[in-house]
């Protein structure tokens, strides 16, 4: 049973560039969620995707896009990167109606912006 | 809105002591709470959950949480430590919306 998986693990940027990033949920998920870790600090909640359609969203500004698809995988995209968007983005997903809370992450994509 | 304190960003202790993380929390309603654990360089990997179930919650490698209500905590524990143990750590809150916000996490070394 494949856990949550992310692609690239790793990718560099320029300033101004957009980058996609990419999730495919555990098996049986169908809600994913996005977070940011910038280093030395906890996730932030980026938003979250359900029935193909963003649920909720955190404190991000709109450069920050997503997608679901109809088989559940979902994408995040960032605009116009900057310097501080030098993360370890984290893709999450559960079943929706499931008790308990029971959230997977995935391994992460390290973004660097230079 | 929910937030989470974690006491203390570097922990050490030697191989064979009391791990002891600390964690409060701040919610509006009754809380999900949830323990952390990062190694490096990888994701997120739960160790254990609270929802309002058993407050003592025993999670995976030998790692339990006591949930106290009157202190707003949910403190990690370990009785012995091992060197596998050395990483981060955060905790968590959930409203219910399944909206996680993280604690700034506590990195845990182990000393021979």
């Amino acid at each position: 049973d494949a856990g949550v998986t992310q692609s690239p693990t790793h990718l560099i940027k320029t300033r101004g560039q957009q980058v996609t990033l990419r999730c495919s949920p555990k098996s049986g998920h169908d809600t994913v969620s996005w977070y940011q870790q910038a280093l030395g600090q906890g996730p932030q909640f980026i938003f979250q995707y359900y029935e193909e359609e963003e649920r909720q969203r955190g404190n991000f500004p709109d450069r920050f896009s997503g997608h679901q698809f109809p088989n559940y995988s979902s994408e995040l995209n960032v605009n116009a990167l900057l310097l501080g968007d030098s993360a370890l983005y984290l893709c999450a997903s559960r079943r929706q109606g499931t008790s308990g809370n029971t959230i997977y992450f995935g391994e992460g994509s390290w973004l660097t912006v230079v | 809105a929910q937030s989470v304190t974690q006491l203390g960003s570097h922990v050490s202790v030697s191989e064979g002591a009391l791990v002891l993380l600390r964690c409060n929390y701040s919610s509006s309603v009754p809380p999900y709470l949830f323990w952390y654990v990062q190694y490096p360089n990888q994701g997120l990997q739960l160790l254990l959950k609270y929802t309002s179930a058993a407050t003592l919650v025993k999670g995976i490698n030998g790692f339990e949480a006591e949930f106290k209500k009157s202190e707003t905590s949910f403190h990690l524990t370990k009785p012995s430590a091992h060197m596998s143990d050395a990483a981060e750590y955060f905790c968590a809150v959930s409203d219910g919306d399944y909206k996680l916000s993280f604690g700034a996490g506590t990195t845990v070394t182990v000393r021979a």
